[in-house]
């Protein structure tokens, strides 16, 4: 089975610019987890769906960053405008609720914004 | 809301010297979780721990989960260079919530 799928792997980016990032969950998960990491500030929760629908969007940093799940199936992070400090690694997971609730992470898309 | 934290930050060993990461939580966790993420990688799940003072062994890497349930370890015994990497522990954010927060990690590297 394909696990967590996400494009583009790598971005590079001027300031200023709109990225939307991609996501694709584990067939029949149904919460979705987009996750920055940073060196400064570790791995950071922005925001979470279930259901397609956002639960919890407490970690989005400011309004430039917006996400949606349209269907069980996709869901996208978009930055508009980026700005440099938004470089980072971006991870989306996915789980289901069971006894375990355990996240699978995506390989990732690496954000350089100059 | 709740804390997790995680230390040693970094931890430089030998190839087949031991290695311990510990978890300290600011409240009681339901279960606790962990994950190893290697370099250029993602996060991937090692294992769960839900009771009170439980131990669970995979192979060379032992987990232990606090009586009081607000701290855990893992003990890698005998490294080995395919243990580098970030081990990060994660616990629900709010007790059956399935937002985790994540420990700040701790970056293991093997001298080989």
């Amino acid at each position: 089975d394909a696990g967590v799928i996400q494009s583009p792997r790598h971005e590079v980016t001027e300031m200023g610019q709109e990225v939307t990032l991609r996501c694709k969950p584990i067939s029949g998960h149904n919460s979705l987890f987009w996750y920055r990491q940073t060196m400064m500030r570790g791995l950071e929760l922005l925001i979470y769906f279930n259901n397609n629908v956002p639960i919890d969007d407490s970690g989005m940093p400011e309004d430039r960053f917006s996400a949606k799940m349209p269907n069980a199936s996709f869901s996208t992070l978009k930055i508009q405008p980026s700005e440099p400090r938004d470089s980072a690694v971006y991870f989306c997971a996915s789980s289901t609720r069971d006894n375990t609730d355990t996240q699978y992470f995506g390989p990732g898309t690496r954000l350089t914004v100059l | 809301g709740q804390q997790v934290m995680q230390i040693p930050q970094y931890q430089h060993v030998q190839e087949g010297e031991d290695f311990t990461t510990y978890c300290n939580s600011s409240t009681t966790l339901s279960n606790i979780q962990w994950y190893k993420q290697r370099p250029g990688g993602h996060p991937v799940f090692l294992i769960q721990l839900v009771k009170s003072g439980e131990v669970k062994k995979q192979k060379r890497l032992t987990f232990q989960f606090g009586e009081a349930k607000k701290n855990s370890s893992l003990h890698i015994t005998a490294t080995q260079t395919t243990d580098v990497g970030t081990y990060f522990c994660a616990g629900p954010y709010i007790q059956g919530a399935q937002k985790l927060v994540f420990g700040q990690g701790t970056r293991l590297t093997i001298n080989p």
